[in-house]
């Protein structure tokens, strides 16, 4: 069974970097597009972009300069950064899969990381 | 990249049937078979339903089916329970290499 687990600081500073880890437990990381979605306190889900386990990755237009993801194949992690963050990047941030190439959809996920954008 | 639109709020009473709705543009539901479907209890990581429009995945219950029209694709729960009392988001990728999730829409069981 494949597990994911998001892991960082639940705090973060205003204009300072946001890291967060998505470490993948009983699979690998070879194979499949990868994804980190977010979903602020009381609202609905935003994607964040994807990134195929080579390293190719797309990023959300709106977050497109502040974002970037990358892979740990070694290790079978993923990683998040988003630089610059302001209050409206207070999150609860997931990471998951898609099954396949050609799946549109997303099949395991994390349970999410709480990150608080505050001074 | 403007969200899927859905309706707030579906309600309907047990064994009833439910559609959701999720409207989109050309450049994403319109144009693409890659719509997915979540659902997501309270406190809860999503789940997925429905991707590729209609397919699926193995353990969901054949009671949700979805479907696609044009600029809309839409989720039918049939026989609705009270577990299914959730909030459901649609999900589609977009012409610029991006997905995109609905507005989320609150599902109750009277």
């Amino acid at each position: 069974q494949v597990q994911l687990q998001e892991s960082g600081p639940g705090l973060v500073k205003p204009s300072e970097t946001l890291s967060l880890t998505c470490t993948v437990s009983g699979g690998s990381i070879t194979g499949f597009y990868w994804s980190w979605i977010r979903q602020p306190p009381g609202g609905g889900l935003e994607w964040i972009g994807n990134i195929h386990y080579t390293g190719l990755a797309a990023y959300s237009l709106s977050l497109r300069g502040r974002v970037t993801m990358s892979v740990d194949t070694s290790n079978n992690y993923l990683s998040l950064k988003l630089i610059f963050v302001t209050a409206a990047d207070t999150a609860l941030y997931y990471c998951a899969r898609y099954p396949s190439d050609t799946s549109s959809g997303l099949d395991y996920w994390g349970q999410g990381v709480l990150v608080t954008v505050s001074s | 990249q403007s969200a899927l639109t859905q309706p707030a709020s579906v309600s309907g009473s047990p064994g009833q049937s439910i559609t959701i709705s999720c409207t989109g543009t050309s450049s994403d539901v319109g144009g693409y078979n890659l719509v997915s479907w979540y659902q997501q209890h309270p406190a809860k990581a999503p789940n997925l339903m429905i991707s590729n429009v209609s397919d699926r995945p193995s353990g969901v219950s054949n009671r949700f089916s979805g479907s696609k029209s044009g600029i809309t694709a839409s989720l039918t729960i049939s026989g609705l329970q009270a577990e299914d009392e959730a909030d459901y988001y649609c999900s589609s990728y977009t012409s610029s290499n991006t997905y995109v999730f609905g507005t989320g829409t609150k599902v109750t069981v009277l």
